[in-house]
Formats: C-alpha cells, sequence, structure tokens
C-alpha cells in the first residue's frame, strides 16, 4: 500500500463547477500537506500548505485536512478552464520526525474545465 | 530572477554510460531535491539534501548517486544509466526544508535505450 493514495482521474468540469480533489493517507507522522499545480511541460508550484489539522482558504482555493481520518483534500469553487492542471498533493513529517527531509507524493489527479 | 536550473533539458543515452544531470538554484536555499515523475506514480523523491554535505535517501534512490560541495548545486549522477531511469526529472529547491514552497526547475527528460 502506498503511504500517499490520490484519485488519478482525469475530472472533466463544467466551468463554474466547484470541484474536490482528495489524497488519503497512512502515515500517522504526516504533519505538513501540500497541494501542488501542474500544468503541462512545467514544473510543480505550490497552491497551498496547512500545518496539521483544519481549513485553510485562499481566493477560489480552500484546503481541508483530516488528521482523525487521514484524509486531505482541495475544494476549487468557480472553476475556470485556467484552472485545467495535474493537482499532485504531498506530505511531509515535521522537522527533527523520522525522514523529515523527505516529501511524499500522491499520484496527481488530472482536472479539465472546459468552457 | 530567482529560479532554478536543470541541464541538459532532454537526453538520449544508451545502457551503462554514465551521466550527470546538473541542479542549480540562486536563491541561496538550503534544501534541495531530486525527483522522478512517471505515468500514473506521480513524483517521487530520489534524493534530498537539507544542507551543505548533507544528503539522504528518498522513496527510489536506486541507482542514482548525488553530491552537495556547494550550497547552489545538487547534481544527479547515473553510474550506469538502465532502460528502466527514463522518466522526466525534477530538481528543487526551498529555504528550509520539504514543508516549504519549493520551486521546481523546468525538468529534464531522460531516455536510456
Amino acid at each position: 500500500q502506498k503511504e500517499v493514495e490520490q484519485d488519478p482521474g482525469p475530472l472533466s468540469v463544467p466551468e463554474g463547477a466547484i470541484v474536490s480533489l482528495n489524497c488519503t493517507y497512512s502515515n500517522s507522522a504526516f504533519q505538513y500537506f501540500m497541494w501542488y499545480r501542474q500544468y503541462s511541460r512545467k514544473g510543480p508550484e505550490l497552491l497551498m500548505y496547512t500545518y496539521s489539522s483544519g481549513n485553510k482558504e485562499d481566493g477560489r482555493f480552500t484546503a481541508q485536512v483530516d488528521k482523525s481520518s487521514k484524509y486531505i483534500s482541495l475544494f476549487i469553487r468557480d472553476s475556470q478552464p485556467s484552472d485545467s492542471a495535474t493537482y499532485l498533493c504531498a506530505m511531509s513529517v515535521d522537522a527533527g520526525g523520522t525522514s523529515y527531509g523527505k516529501l511524499t507524493f500522491g499520484q496527481g489527479t488530472i482536472l479539465t474545465v472546459h468552457p | 530572477e530567482a529560479q532554478v536550473t536543470q541541464n541538459p533539458r532532454y537526453l538520449i543515452t544508451v545502457t551503462g554510460k554514465k551521466l550527470t544531470v546538473t541542479c542549480s538554484q540562486n536563491m541561496n536555499h538550503e534544501y534541495m531535491s531530486w525527483y522522478r515523475q512517471d505515468p500514473g506514480l506521480g513524483l517521487r523523491q530520489i534524493y534530498y539534501s537539507m544542507n551543505v554535505e548533507v544528503t539522504d535517501k528518498g522513496d527510489v534512490p536506486e541507482g542514482y548517486k548525488v553530491s552537495r560541495k556547494e550550497k547552489r548545486n545538487f547534481p544527479l549522477i547515473l553510474e550506469s544509466p538502465s532502460p528502466n531511469q527514463t522518466s522526466l526529472y525534477f530538481c528543487a529547491s526551498s529555504l528550509q526544508g520539504p514543508w516549504g514552497e519549493q520551486y521546481f526547475g523546468p525538468g529534464t527528460r531522460l531516455t536510456v535505450t
């Protein structure tokens, strides 16, 4: 079983839809939870990150972490064609933890928002 | 301009011929890391370096070597490449660790025949 599981999709939605992207994980030591966005033929770029549990909002994007269920989500409101990309979740343990330099990614979800 | 550079961007080589992919950052970052990206597998970490002279294995280190002699450079070495190392490789750096924002290079597409 992989440490981080992410539904690869692909996911296709109409413009304006609410998108929900999810990851589950098995390592209870993970404390940092990140979402990266990767456009075609480009390197990933950080979209949002959350420390421990809770919600974080940034414009149309909301990240949620439920550590009790080992489940994280990224919501995109009012999705736009420019949101079409691959979304990758990533997780790491806290500084000082075992293997604290490691970063574990999910498989990535390919999202297409059509006009 | 703050950036991570990788060279070469594209490389086709043959099995067993040693190669090095260079990575350099100009942001004075402590943390650097190498990843490979394969369809359906996402990004997998090969090696990382918390600071100069300190490196450690990621999830898929077999067949790779790294060195961190200077803060800005973190080359990836394939001593004897094999076809299963055909992949898209990314170098990344961040201020302190994987929990901070990582800046990724443009990627190196490697084909081993």
